[in-house]
């Protein structure tokens, strides 16, 4: 199975401060025949479900702000937020459906 | 806008059986992949199975290969998930996703959830 490892595990962030996040896999999840990494980042706020952000490594999802951001390729991967708001306060997952059983990072806590 | 609420969820005994339901709205449930994510309550995610959009390709995480059966009803937009021989590690909330058309695709998107808690 892939693992994916994030860090930081949590971090403290003031309002308007960008902030990054990292995700490494254990596995390359680069297909090179259509070139496209199979990683996607959700955010889980409080007592909701997980929300996809982003997939394709750097594709948002429609209606998430363009603060959030993906990047990164094969087995190294970031998620930056570029000015953090109060309503961003959440879990971060990376997650990977390059092959199955598709599995996730075991999240960052972001707090202000 | 797609919809997705999961039933079935409540006190099951180890060795036990509970089957979840689902009910989709707001899309052609035919067309998509669905799966089960289960998160332990204040822990982290797993993806535990998938079935394809006409039902006839299904995988498992090995924790629940051959005691979980997933399966769906396009006519009745539902996906359900059959979960016999429980065991107390399934406690968690059980969550219906929907992914795309395509077997390799994210969870897009994810219902509210069903408490499942498993305990004698």
């Amino acid at each position: 199975d892939i693992v994916l490892t994030q860090s930081p595990d949590s971090l403290a962030v003031s309002l308007g401060e960008r902030t990054t996040i990292n995700c490494k896999s254990s596995q390359n999840v680069l297909y090179s025949s259509n070139n496209k990494n199979y990683l996607a980042w959700h955010q889980q706020k409080p007592g909701q479900p997980p929300k996809l952000l982003i997939n394709w490594a750097s594709t948002r999802e429609s209606g998430v702000p363009d603060r959030f951001s993906g990047s990164g390729s094969g087995t190294d991967f970031t998620l930056t937020i570029s000015s953090l708001q109060a309503e961003d306060v959440a879990i971060y997952y990376c997650q990977q459906y390059f092959s199955f059983p598709f599995t996730f990072g075991q999240g960052t806590k972001l707090e202000i | 806008q797609v919809h997705l609420v999961e039933s079935g969820g409540g006190l099951g005994k180890p060795g036990g059986s509970l089957r979840l339901s689902c009910a989709a709205s707001g899309f052609t449930f035919s067309d998509y992949y669905m799966s089960w994510i289960r998160q332990v309550p204040g822990k982290g995610l797993e993806w535990i199975s998938y079935i394809s959009n006409s039902g006839n390709t299904v995988d498992y995480v090995d924790s629940v290969k051959g005691r979980f059966t997933i399966s769906r009803d396009n006519d009745k937009n539902s996906l359900y998930l059959q979960m016999n021989s429980l065991r107390t590690e399934d406690t968690a909330v059980y969550f219906c996703v929907r992914q795309s058309p395509r077997p390799r695709s994210p969870a897009q998107y994810w219902g509210q959830g069903t408490l499942v808690t498993v305990s004698s």
